[in-house]
């Protein structure tokens, strides 16, 4: 089926931690992004990573494409960085682009 | 640079009223557009979206309608609007092409009472 799958769930961490988070997708569904919520509940692209590595600031996003994961990485977390991360994978509709499958997405709440 | 702007922000209706919800992209042309709902529980649902004027597909049977007027114009409706309506709209834009990243709008978050 059509599957992209996230964990953990929730996330507590005190500022200054570094956290993994892991999204799991279907055979159907490629061209994984990573968005973040902010509390006001704008989605903000962090990556859009099909394969590969790539590093944005304090953040970065592992893809591996053949084993259907991707890895998001947040170092020294900052309370800044509080919302829920999404992943979301491209199932293509001919023609036609695509349509993105989310996850349910990881809470991630940073404490001072 | 593109944009893409999302109108009300908030939205407080009674049950049984209409729904117009409007998303308009700029700097582009010929977007793909998308209107997903999001629900308390966090998950995103796609409602609708357009690869061009007038052409919208359903993902879900539901009280809603949407259409495309304009090449850069998506309307979200509803002639009469029940309890479970309430939420959080979000439009999004993407080029069209294989790599479908997509954009999104601030969001409207619709109460209805």
């Amino acid at each position: 089926g059509i599957q992209v799958e996230q964990s953990p769930p929730d996330l507590i961490l005190q500022e200054g931690a570094n956290s993994t988070l892991r999204c799991n997708f279907s055979d159907s569904v490629n061209n994984l992004q990573w968005f973040h919520q902010n509390p006001w509940g704008q989605l903000i692209n962090l990556f859009y990573i099909p394969s590969g590595t790539k590093q944005n600031g304090r953040l970065s996003a592992t893809t591996v494409a053949t084993e259907r994961y991707s890895l998001l990485y947040i170092s020294s977390s900052q309370t800044t960085d509080s919302g829920v991360y999404f992943c979301a994978g491209t199932f293509m509709i001919y023609n036609q682009g695509g349509k993105l499958i989310f996850g349910q997405g990881t809470e991630l709440s940073v404490k001072p | 640079s593109q944009t893409i702007h999302q109108w009300p922000a908030t939205l407080v209706q009674p049950v049984g009223s209409p729904l117009s919800l409007e998303c308009t992209v700029e700097g582009t042309s010929n977007p793909n557009l998308y209107w997903y709902r999001q629900a308390a529980g966090r998950g995103l649902q796609l409602l609708f979206y357009s690869v061009g004027i007038g052409q919208i597909s359903s993902e879900v049977p539901q009280n809603l309608s949407a259409s495309r007027p304009q090449d850069r114009q998506f309307i979200l409706s509803s002639k009469k609007l029940l309890l479970s309506d309430s939420g959080f709209y979000l439009c999004a834009w993407s080029p069209g092409l294989a790599k479908n990243i997509q954009y999104f709008g601030a969001g409207t978050r619709l109460s209805v009472l």
